[in-house]
């Protein structure tokens, strides 16, 4: 079975920075594309990195351009969502999830997400 | 950048039929994607590519895709059913590679 083990959430003050990490098993992990999705507390659900199975591609919302850095270690198999200069309104439950197929294809397996909070 | 207009609410009766719309620009056009969200846990993928199910989820769960507006059906509606909806498509053009609708709250009433 897919297994998608995110960690690395925190309370952290405005303008620091954290690493996310995103532990998967139980599939080809460097065959996949993997997504950072986010959902604000009691909002929808905002994409926010997409990171291509080999590492050559990556891809943000505007929101979090040039703050966040997406990697993997294929090796480890697993993904990492670097932030930095984070601000109150990057407070949100991040999720890791694996593409389906093909890059743009849907989001099959999702993990159960870890908690950032961006306070003061 | 492109937006998906869901309704806030839906709701129906156990046993019948839930209807969840999903608006765009010429959505009819982009591969459309939905996602259900129990409280408390993360997205599971209902339907994929307007009507495609994923192994395990029931055949209850379909969905249509023309013009402006994507429709994700729930047939014999059971409580269990009651959650978020989420649609999603690919828009390389905006400003978010991936977008989802605001979401849509199905009570079962």
């Amino acid at each position: 079975d897919v297994q998608l083990l995110e960690s690395g959430g925190a309370l952290v003050q405005p303008g620091g920075s954290l690493r996310l990490s995103c532990a998967a098993s139980g599939f080809s992990f460097s065959n996949y594309a993997m997504n950072w999705v986010r959902q604000a507390p009691g909002k929808g659900l905002e994409w926010v990195s997409t990171i291509s199975g080999n590492g050559g591609n990556t891809f943000y919302a505007d929101s979090v351009k040039g703050r966040f850095t997406v990697s993997r270690d294929n090796s480890r198999t697993t993904v990492y969502l670097q932030m930095n200069n984070l601000g109150v309104e990057d407070t949100a439950l991040y999720y890791c999830s694996k593409v389906r197929t093909l890059l743009k294809g849907p989001f099959d397996n999702w993990g159960q997400g870890t908690l950032v909070t961006v306070s003061s | 950048s492109y937006v998906l207009t869901q309704p806030p609410s839906v709701s129906v009766a156990p046993g019948k039929t839930a209807r969840i719309t999903c608006g765009g620009d010429n959505i009819g056009t982009k591969d459309v994607h939905w996602y259900q969200q129990k409280p408390g846990q993360a997205p599971v993928l209902v339907v994929y590519d307007d009507g495609n199910r994923p192994s395990g989820i029931p055949e209850r769960f379909s969905g249509s895709n023309h013009g402006n507006t994507a429709t994700l059906t729930i047939t014999r509606v059971e409580a269990g059913d009651e959650a978020d909806y989420y649609c999603q498509v690919w828009d390389i053009s905006g400003d978010h590679l991936w977008v989802f609708g605001g979401g849509a709250k199905l009570t079962v009433l």
